[in-house]
């Protein structure tokens, strides 16, 4: 039972580059998020989903692109790499008002 | 946007003396949580409180929920430096979760 898995752990990206960031979880939870967590400013929420096939926009979500096809993974696509969006992401799966957050993805974009 | 304000920003205290965390909103939240973060790994949850009033207590360590479920306090007894981390605060709000900025909590030994 691995919980919440993110891959990759780190990435350097230059401006304009486009990459994937892959988030799974093995606890059949419905509800996944993506947050990204700056310095002095807590998480927040870029994009939701309540199941496959279902996702919605949180509070940040200009440049970031979502999918669910599947209940586990819950993939984050950044199209146009910008310096702003240089932060770390976690993911995270929710069940019963519980969230359980993956180890993040720390992102470079130079 | 539900803002979520946490004070204070920064605490260093020495081993053995308690302290209290605030969580301030100006909306209401169908449940609040405490989440503990280590540098270089995600948050843990350490408590959901959902009724107003409501108190909870884990060791060390009470959390309460305001009447009006607009607000929350951590309180540590006794603070180890096992304590020592990132202390969030996450309201949740039609299936969203809105966090707070953070305590950073330091126990010196």
């Amino acid at each position: 039972n691995a919980g919440v898995t993110q891959t990759p752990k780190f990435q350097v990206l230059k401006t304009g580059q486009s990459m994937t960031l892959q988030c799974a979880q093995d606890m059949n939870h419905e509800y996944m998020s993506w947050y990204r967590q700056d310095p002095g400013m807590g998480l927040r929420l870029i994009h939701y989903s309540v199941g496959a096939g279902i996702t919605d926009q949180g509070e940040v979500p200009n440049g970031y692109n979502v999918s669910r096809s599947t209940t586990e993974d819950f993939p984050l696509r950044l199209l146009s790499a910008a310096p702003s969006q240089t932060s770390v992401y976690f993911c995270a799966s929710t069940g019963q008002r519980e969230q359980f957050f993956g180890p993040g993805t720390r992102l470079t974009v130079l | 946007t539900q803002l979520l304000e946490q004070s204070p920003q920064f605490l260093s205290i020495q081993e053995g003396e308690n302290l209290t965390v605030y969580c301030n909103s100006s909306s209401v939240f169908s449940s609040l949580q405490w989440y503990r973060q280590e540098p270089g790994e995600g948050p843990v949850l350490l408590v959901t409180v959902v009724t107003g009033g409501e108190v909870k207590k884990l060791k060390r360590l009470t959390f309460q929920f305001g009447d009006a479920r607009k607000d929350s306090s951590l309180h540590i007894t006794a603070a180890q430096p096992g304590d020592t981390g990132l202390y969030l605060c996450a309201g949740e709000s039609f299936n969203k979760f809105y966090f707070g900025s953070g305590t950073k909590l330091n126990v010196k030994p």
